[in-house]
């Protein structure tokens, strides 16, 4: 069956820019995750959805990050007025009812920003 | 606050060997614990979850235990192979969703 999707799969854009990463869950599950992933900082938990509410926002790093999920299904994932330290690898992942559940990720987004 | 270490961060084996690694968390009041594989400019694949009231679980070739008193789990691979090779993850969730990752151990085996 079809597993967690994320587009784009690569994105470069300019210091200053704002980007939207999209994140599709396995169809069927409540809760999903983002995290980010770069060198220095290894894999950070950045915000969780239980449906179309985010009960932890806890690991947004400012408030140039935001993120939403509609119908309980889709997310996106917005950063504005990006900054060289945003590059990283976003990845998504979704648990059937979340509370410890296994968490199955996404290939991920990698984001540079020049 | 916790935290997630893994040892040794890198391990490079011939093939048919079996090996441990190693992940450590500074605190026990964890609701499971979960291993990943990442190939490298992939996604993670989970192979094993445990919770916390379990001592191991096991799924072919490889065995996870956890001893939760000394923040101490294990991932147990048995005849490796040159598949085997990826950045192994650990991570743990408490009493809330998200996942605390270790920094991982990059496994090379080689034929």
């Amino acid at each position: 069956g079809a597993g967690v999707s994320q587009s784009p799969s690569n994105k470069v854009t300019e210091k200053g820019k704002d980007v939207e990463l999209r994140c599709d869950p396995i169809s069927g599950h409540t809760a999903l995750y983002w995290y980010r992933q770069s060198l220095g900082q290894g894999l950070e938990f950045l915000i969780y959805f239980q449906g179309n509410s985010a009960p932890d926002k806890s690991g947004l790093p400012s408030d140039r990050f935001s993120a939403e999920r509609t119908g309980g299904s889709v997310s996106t994932l917005t950063i504005q007025r990006t900054q060289q330290e945003d590059s990283a690898v976003y990845l998504c992942a979704s648990s059937l009812v979340g509370g410890g559940d296994t968490q199955y990720f996404g290939p991920g987004t990698r984001l540079t920003v020049l | 606050k916790q935290e997630v270490t893994q040892i040794p961060a890198a391990l490079s084996v011939p093939e048919g060997e079996n090996l441990v690694l190693n992940c450590s968390f500074t605190d026990s009041a964890i609701y499971n614990l979960q291993w990943f594989r990442q190939d490298p400019g992939k996604g993670l694949t989970s192979l094993l979850l445990i919770q916390s009231s379990q001592r191991e679980q096991t799924s072919g070739r490889l065995n996870a235990s956890l001893d939760k008193s000394s923040g101490r789990s294990t991932l147990y691979i048995a005849a490796s192979q040159p598949g085997d090779s990826a950045t192994y993850l650990c991570a743990v969730s408490g009493n809330t969703d998200k996942l605390i990752f270790g920094t991982g151990t990059r496994l090379q085996v080689f034929p």
